[in-house]
């Protein structure tokens, strides 16, 4: 069956990095963008941007563009999510989402990120 | 950016009643292909979303049909009627016509 199982949570300094994975089985990697997706404590959901995991190409949206990095290792069929300089609001669940024809069909269990000094 | 306005924020209903909820959106969500790409997601407690609906009235595999998509341009509602105890949760719609894509700010479904 189709699975994206994500990296456990993290816990970080401000101005730290942290990477996150969201390993895939189940289906042909290459045939889904993969989607990104925040969900601060107790807020909602945020659209962060996706990945072309064909190309490789990624797409941010405007509150994501500079420390947040979007990765494959294609070879592994895992996606990852990178954020440098990390800072208290980015305190946060971070979802992966595959999508197909423009709907999110499966998602990974999350992976919670903990920014404190 | 397209916002999504979902009301109301939380809905208390009685087992086996309906529920109804609004997502209403700053601009159509029609895509100049003719497709609506508006979906509604159910965040359960303490899990993932789920994929409930999509292109607007499209139910996902194994969703049940009590479970209701329905509107057009900027206007949508999710019905659900008979609620059972496992549709507790935060519903979100969801838009993917426009970029960026965006979600609603969600609607809390609590069982009385």
């Amino acid at each position: 069956q189709i699975q994206l199982v994500q990296s456990g949570p993290e816990l970080k300094k401000p101005g730290e990095s942290v990477k996150i994975s969201c390993k895939a089985s189940g289906y042909t990697f290459t045939d889904y963008a993969m989607h990104w997706v925040k969900q601060a404590p107790g807020k909602g959901l945020k659209w962060m941007g996706w990945i072309n995991t064909y190309t490789g190409k990624p797409t941010y949206a405007d509150d994501f563009k500079g420390r947040f990095v979007f990765s494959l290792e294609a070879s592994a069929s895992t996606a990852n999510l990178q954020i440098s300089n990390l800072k208290n609001e980015d305190t946060a669940t971070y979802f992966c989402a595959r999508m197909t024809n423009y709907v999110m069909d499966a998602w990974g269990q999350g992976a919670s990120v903990t920014v404190s000094s | 950016d397209v916002v999504l306005t979902q009301t109301p924020v939380s809905l208390s209903v009685t087992l086996g009643d309906q529920a109804s909820i609004s997502c209403r959106s700053s601009q159509s969500l029609e895509y100049s292909d003719g497709y609506t790409y508006l979906e509604w997601y159910l965040q359960k407690p303490g899990q993932s979303p789920q994929l409930l609906i999509y292109g607007v009235s499209n139910r996902f595999s194994g969703v049940p049909d009590r479970f209701i998509g329905s509107g057009s341009g900027t206007d949508f509602t999710l019905k659900i009627s008979r609620v059972e105890p496992e549709d507790l949760g935060v519903y979100y719609c969801f838009q993917a016509t426009h970029d960026p894509l965006t979600f609603g700010s969600g609607t809390k479904l609590e069982i009385k």
